[in-house]
């Protein structure tokens, strides 16, 4: 089992420009979220996708988007790149649906570094 | 709005010290709080979670909801110990899978 995987590992961009990021969960798992983590801080949530649906979102704006493929896969795009999205973007998956999160923790990738300049 | 607050950046002991991260959060309902861990080129990985009041590695956490805390601790620390160690609280409910992460705290042990 790979566990869950992000493509690509590390990405320039230059301001102003549109990226798409990529995840796989982990085999079994129905459910992935996003985490955006600047340098020196903890990851922050940006949104969280369920049966193709954005299921939650956390205090980010628009330019950032997300979809949801029918095999769980889900992609990240975040339009008009700003130097401050510069940071470490992070996949986790779960299965939702159990009767509570203890029989599905969160499972991480080892993220996308995107550089912005 | 939730939030987690791990004081210590750094964090330094001797192999076979006592350790004790520092969480304390706010949230108004009944939160489930967890430790991630990240070792030196590794992804981030549970430690453990309150609800299941288990020892992994050695390490125990207790929710203190009258001190809003959920500090990490280990009796006896060991090299392998040295990673980044995050607290992480989850609303609960409908909100599962939104973690809040505090800013993390480097644990190192010297031999």
């Amino acid at each position: 089992d790979a566990g869950v995987t992000q493509s690509p590992t590390h990405l320039i961009k230059t301001r102003g420009q549109q990226v798409t990021l990529r995840c796989s969960p982990k085999s079994g798992h129905d459910t992935v979220s996003w985490y955006q983590q600047a340098l020196g801080q903890g990851p922050q949530f940006i949104f969280q996708y369920y049966e193709e649906e954005e299921r939650q979102r956390g205090n980010f704006p628009d330019r950032f988007s997300g979809h949801q493929f029918p095999n769980y896969s889900s992609e990240l795009n975040v339009n008009a790149l700003l130097l401050g999205d510069s940071a470490l973007y992070l996949c986790a998956s779960s299965l939702l649906g159990t009767p509570s999160s203890y029989n599905s923790p969160l499972h991480f990738g080892n993220g996308t570094r995107l550089t912005v300049t | 709005a939730q939030r987690v607050t791990q004081p210590e950046k750094l964090l330094s002991v001797f192999k076979g010290a006592p350790v004790e991260l520092k969480c304390n959060y706010s949230y108004s309902g009944s939160p489930e709080l967890f430790w991630y861990v990240q070792y030196s080129r590794q992804r981030l990985q549970l430690l453990l979670r309150h609800i299941s009041r288990e020892s992994i590695k050695g390490f125990t956490a207790d929710l203190n909801k009258g001190e809003t805390s959920f500090h990490l601790k280990k009796p006896f620390a060991q090299e392998e110990d040295s990673a980044m160690y995050y607290c992480a609280l989850n609303a609960g409910g409908t909100s599962y899978g939104k973690l809040t992460f505090g800013q993390g705290t480097i644990l190192t042990v010297h031999p």
